[in-house]
């Protein structure tokens, strides 16, 4: 069962161009984090959101969670072909005491950057 | 090494064959992770380890899925009876204490079963 939601799943866009990645559940998360993947590479963490309503900024790419902490989603400005990867987004949730921080990943959003 | 070290980084084996995957985490980290990723999608949680308890092991397959981590530190996931449906990228992940600490991925095993 996927709880979260990633959407779109494939973007292909010319160098210079905005997109924004939607990561939807209808389910609370104490925290949300955004990974970046590359091709036989483990995810590297871009950004961790843990306050509803929360914005944090990293360079060109904005992030944001949601005020219910259900939803988030990635901005990128004037992307590079150094953007290319996958994307994805995962939430962390603290369940019956046991809160360890195993995350729940969307199916993840395949980004490529056109030169 | 700094980060989260995986080995092998890539296994080849017959259906029915036993195989075992090695994670070695950031030096002190208390939490560790396992998780599958299927070609195309997100990482799917298998296990999870506080130092040396599996505290969590919702996520294994099956029964012939085992994991490991007998001094709290290195930790084994073990696969008996290889299927098909086995072939995956499995992922290791530490952090140094629980909720709201940034995991930090290994490079994964890639497994295939033929």
């Amino acid at each position: 069962t996927q709880l979260l939601e990633q959407s779109p799943q494939f973007l292909s866009i010319q160098e210079g161009e905005n997109l924004t990645v939607y990561c939807n559940s209808s389910s609370v998360f104490s925290s949300l984090q955004w990974y970046r993947q590359e091709p036989g590479e483990g995810p590297v963490l871009l950004v961790t959101v843990v306050t509803g309503g929360e914005v944090k900024k990293l360079k060109r790419l904005t992030f944001q969670f949601g005020d219910a902490r259900k939803d988030s989603s990635l901005h990128i400005t004037a992307a590079q072909p150094g953007d290319t990867g996958l994307y994805l987004c995962a939430g962390a949730r603290g369940a019956g005491g046991t809160s360890y921080g195993k995350l729940t990943f969307g199916q993840g959003t395949i980004l490529t950057v056109h030169p | 090494g700094a980060g989260v070290s995986q080995s092998p980084r890539y296994k080849v084996a017959k259906r029915g064959q036993d195989v075992a995957l090695r994670c070695d985490p950031i030096s002190g980290h208390v939490s560790l992770f396992w998780y599958q990723q299927a070609l195309g999608q997100g990482p799917e949680f298998l296990t999870y380890f506080q130092n040396e308890a599996q505290l969590d092991k919702s996520g294994l397959p099956s029964d012939r899925f085992f994991a490991e981590r007998p001094e709290g530190s290195v930790s084994t996931l073990k696969i008996q009876r290889t299927q098909q449906e086995d072939s995956a990228v499995y992922l290791c992940a530490s952090s140094l204490k629980t909720l709201n600490q940034p995991q930090h991925f290994g490079d994964g095993t890639r497994l295939s079963i033929l």
